[in-house]
């Protein structure tokens, strides 16, 4: 149980298009969704938090205009970037917290290798 | 406020010796804490957590962690290192989810 599927895996766009990202909880309902940033080299940053049916709430410095985030249902979260440049790409991971388990951890995505050209 | 500190971003270990990797936390409230481990170009792999049971926490491939609360510290330990091993481990603690992560450490495994 606790599969979390994210999709794609990787893609590459040309610089001013946008991609979705999305991200599945397959087996349990996700009320929050969070998504993460990883530079190479680097750690993960959490660039924003989904709840189900509310706006996401982005951390300091996210540009909410660039990265679109819609949680529309329990299992399902895209986070979109809109409008990408070769400074976007990056590795994108997602989780999602299982309610069902009183919401105290999260399941990671196989996450999405985004190359902006 | 959650936050785990990694002290080392790169261990060098040679093979058959014993790996320690270490992860020290702060946390205002009893913590979820948790090691990953991230292969090139790939996601995350759970290797343990310790979610307030057993102290000593036996995960994935050999590894295991020790809770701390005096030390505020969650090390992750392996007697033999294997080739296979060479990757980069991140200590995190989660809070309802949300997850704080560590630097990172760069393990090598030297033959």
């Amino acid at each position: 149980g606790a599969v979390v599927s994210q999709h794609p895996s990787w893609v590459i766009c040309k610089s001013g298009t946008s991609v979705k990202i999305e991200c599945r909880s397959l087996d349990f309902q996700a009320t929050t969704m969070f998504w993460y940033r990883q530079f190479p080299k680097q750690s993960l940053m959490l660039m924003a938090t989904s709840n189900e049916g509310s706006k996401a709430t982005y951390e300091q410095g996210v540009e909410k205009d660039k990265f679109l985030i819609n949680h529309a249902s329990l299992t399902l979260s895209t986070l979109t970037v809109t409008s990408a440049h070769p400074e976007d790409s990056s590795f994108y991971i997602c989780s999602a917290r299982d309610r069902g388990q009183g919401g105290t951890e999260a399941f990671f995505g196989q996450g999405t290798r985004l190359t902006v050209v | 406020a959650q936050s785990v500190t990694q002290l080392g971003s790169h261990v060098s270990v040679s093979e058959g010796a014993l790996v320690l990797l270490r992860c020290n936390y702060s946390s205002s409230v009893p913590p979820y804490l948790f090691w990953y481990v991230q292969y090139p170009n790939q996601g995350l792999q759970l290797l343990l957590k310790y979610t307030s049971a057993a102290t000593l926490v036996k995960g994935i491939n050999g590894f295991e962690a020790e809770f701390k609360k005096s030390e505020t510290s969650f090390h992750l330990t392996k007697p033999s290192a294997h080739m296979s091993d060479a990757a980069e481990y991140f200590c995190a603690v989660s809070d309802f989810g949300q997850f704080y992560f560590g630097t990172g450490t760069s393990l090598t495994v030297i033959p």
